[in-house]
């Protein structure tokens, strides 16, 4: 079946723009995760959402991220007034349940250029 | 909190060279143990992985035990291909939904 995908692939923007990226998780799963990851660093957690629970924003790095969920299902995560600092790879996730031994599957990645 | 260390890379290998990465981790109570890999230009995607002490997981040639007493979660292949070049991951879930990832291990495979 289809795997979790996202769009843009790619995405070039001007300090100060907002930005959305979005992931289409698995079809069935209940679990979505938001990362970013920098360069020559590891993933960094952003945000969780499972089933219709509140999401868990503790990762999200300032109040200009924010993302939802609608639907259980797509995910959009809303970058305002982007900093270059932004600028990396934003990775999503997803998995069928929530679980210590769940395997997440990922998508390829948004990557994030702010000039 | 959980964290894990893994080695930092590059690591440069001759096809059919023996591989190993090592990764450990602190974390409390008994965690579940991830390798992920990342094909250029990819996602990551899960290579193996092990639920409790003394699991080993294995794929693609690709073995990794949990070892509780080390602390450590190895990830070895007897003989590297060129296809294996990609950046290593290791990871852990510790009970609730959050996995800590390492910052990965770039390995390159020369023919």
């Amino acid at each position: 079946g289809a795997g979790v995908s996202q769009s843009p692939s790619n995405k070039v923007t001007e300090k100060g723009k907002d930005v959305e990226l979005r992931c289409d998780p698995i079809s069935g799963h209940t679990a979505l995760y938001w990362y970013r990851q920098s360069l020559g660093q590891g993933l960094e957690f952003l945000i969780y959402f499972q089933g219709n629970s509140a999401p868990d924003k503790s990762g999200l790095p300032s109040d200009r991220f924010s993302a939802e969920r609608t639907g259980g299902s797509v995910s959009t995560l809303t970058i305002q007034r982007t900093q270059q600092e932004d600028s990396a790879v934003y990775l999503c996730a997803s998995s069928e349940y929530q679980g210590k031994g769940e395997t997440q599957y990922f998508g390829p990645g948004t990557r994030l250029l702010v000039l | 909190g959980n964290s894990v260390t893994q080695m930092e890379g590059p690591v440069t290998l001759s096809e059919e060279a023996f591989l190993t990465i090592n990764c450990t981790y602190t974390a409390t109570g008994y965690p579940s143990l991830f390798w992920y890999v990342q094909y250029p230009g990819e996602g990551l995607q899960l290579l193996l992985k092990a639920t409790k002490a003394d699991d080993k997981g294995s794929n693609k040639g690709f073995e990794a035990t949990y070892r509780k007493e080390t602390t450590s979660f190895h990830l070895e292949k007897g003989s590297v291909q060129v296809s294996d070049s990609a950046v290593y991951f290791c990871a852990l879930s510790g009970g609730t939904y959050k996995y800590i990832f390492g910052t990965g291990t770039r390995l390159k495979v020369l023919a």
